[in-house]
């Protein structure tokens, strides 16, 4: 049984790019969720995906948005983006009605200049 | 807003002794109650949770208990290791019918254990 994985480890971009981060769900997960970890601060939900939809957004703007795909893996794209983006990016996946047991990736340390 | 607090931004404890974790919480809606820990370059790893119609939840050396009363739940562990050296985040989670199931963290408690 494979874990959750995540790509790229590190990612350097400046103000105003774009950036697509990537997610493979655990193996038998179809429900993925991603989280923003700003520096000291605990991991804040962002969106969750389930039978490729988004079902689920937290307090973020529409220029953070994402994918699933049939596979469960899932994207996180962010346009225009701002220093304020700069954070560990966390993909977290579970089985649907399992809600008590969600496992993260190692996630993505984004840094934007 | 935050529904989900930890005060303790940090935590020493000696080998062998026993750790307590702390994190308060706000929202009376919240169903589970969960803990992680997390190392440097890693991703949270779930340790153990609770759901809100109970009081206490033992996994070998780790124990959650909760006090709904005082929204209040707390992580022992017996005995601390130093491999137990990590950060602690405390999460919460609400699904209200038609919503995503998503985690509310507390900010973490950075637990030290020394030799």
């Amino acid at each position: 049984e494979t874990g959750v994985t995540q790509s790229p480890t590190h990612l350097i971009k400046t103000r105003g790019q774009q950036v697509t981060l990537r997610c493979s769900s655990q193996s038998g997960h179809n429900t993925v969720s991603w989280y923003q970890q700003a520096l000291g601060q605990g991991p804040q939900f962002i969106f969750q995906y389930y039978r490729e939809e988004e079902n689920g957004r937290g307090n973020f703007p529409p220029r953070f948005s994402g994918l699933q795909f049939p596979n469960y893996s899932s994207e996180l794209n962010v346009n225009a983006l701002e220093l304020d983006d700069s954070a560990l990016y966390l993909c977290a996946s579970r089985i649907r009605g399992k809600q008590e047991t969600q496992y993260f990736g190692p996630g993505t340390r984004l840094l934007v200049l | 807003d935050q529904q989900v607090k930890q005060n303790s931004p940090s935590l020493s404890v000696q080998e062998g002794r026993i750790s307590i974790l702390n994190c308060d919480y706000t929202n009376s809606m919240f169903d589970y109650f969960l803990w992680y820990k997390k190392y440097p370059a890693e991703g949270p790893t779930f340790l153990i949770s609770i759901s809100s119609i109970k009081d206490k939840n033992e996994d070998g050396r780790f124990t959650v208990f909760l006090n709904k009363s005082a929204k209040h739940l707390s992580l022992h562990i017996v005995p601390s290791q130093p491999g137990d050296s990590a950060v602690y985040f405390c999460a919460a989670i609400s699904s209200p019918v038609g919503t995503a199931s998503k985690l509310t963290f507390g900010t973490g408690t950075r637990l030290q254990v020394t030799l």
